[in-house]
């Protein structure tokens, strides 16, 4: 079945600087990726997706970008706040359209 | 709110005292989901269900069951809890295609004793 890694596990970064996290899947059948940010105490939030006719999408300090041929996709965040800490996850839908496959978490600590 | 709500958000049990936790979306959304969410694990797929009267078992379904007689309400239940099911759960919904946007709703702490 579909499977979804994520590095790093953690990150640290200063107020300012940017963000990438980096997830690969397996499955050449999947065809949307989105990013979910969750805080603690709340459930998984989407803040952004992309689809496999698309190889980069960005939405103002937030991108993500798609390599179909390496089966790999990035999530940027610039100019990085403290309000940006949190757990991030990458996931990938499978073959069957049934399920999302998350990769297994970022913790995005923003030190001001 | 367009939104998924769980209920409860915190329950201590014991073992073998059967629960049920509610989700409900008020999105009109075909496709609804449990996950579950372990420090080291991520979010893995209890069971899911695709329509109505539809559900079928994802990547962790021993232990659970649900059930969709509405389109709003997936309940999942613990028949006889164990404590290998304390973990963080989450319903989510999307309205049907696999590239839909999927909504999670705040989640349910489960510990079992």
């Amino acid at each position: 079945g579909e499977n979804v890694e994520q590095h790093p596990s953690t990150l640290s970064v200063q107020e300012g600087d940017s963000a990438v996290i980096k997830c690969t899947y397996s499955d050449s059948a999947s065809n949307y990726f989105p990013w979910y940010k969750q805080e603690l105490g709340k459930g998984p939030q989407l803040i952004i997706d992309i689809r496999s006719n698309v190889g980069e999408k960005k939405d103002q300090r937030i991108a993500v970008t798609l390599n179909k041929t390496a089966k790999h996709f990035s999530l940027h965040i610039t100019e990085t706040q403290p309000e940006d800490s949190a757990v991030y996850f990458c996931a990938a839908d499978n073959q069957a359209g049934t399920a999302l496959i998350f990769g297994k978490g970022t913790t995005l600590s923003v030190s001001s | 709110e367009a939104q998924v709500t769980q209920n409860p958000r915190y329950l201590i049990t014991v073992t073998g005292k059967k629960l049920t936790v509610t989700c409900s979306q008020n999105m009109n959304h075909e496709y609804m989901s449990w996950y579950r969410q372990d420090p080291g694990l991520g979010l893995r797929q209890i069971y899911y269900s695709m329509n109505v009267e539809v559900t079928d078992k994802g990547d962790v379904p021993e232990g659970y069951k649900v059930s969709r007689k509405e389109k709003r309400n997936f309940p999942l239940i613990l028949e006889s809890p164990s404590p290998n099911q304390t973990s963080l759960y989450f319903c989510a919904s999307r309205p049907g295609y696999a590239t839909d946007t999927q909504y999670f709703g705040p989640g349910t702490r489960l510990t079992v004793l």
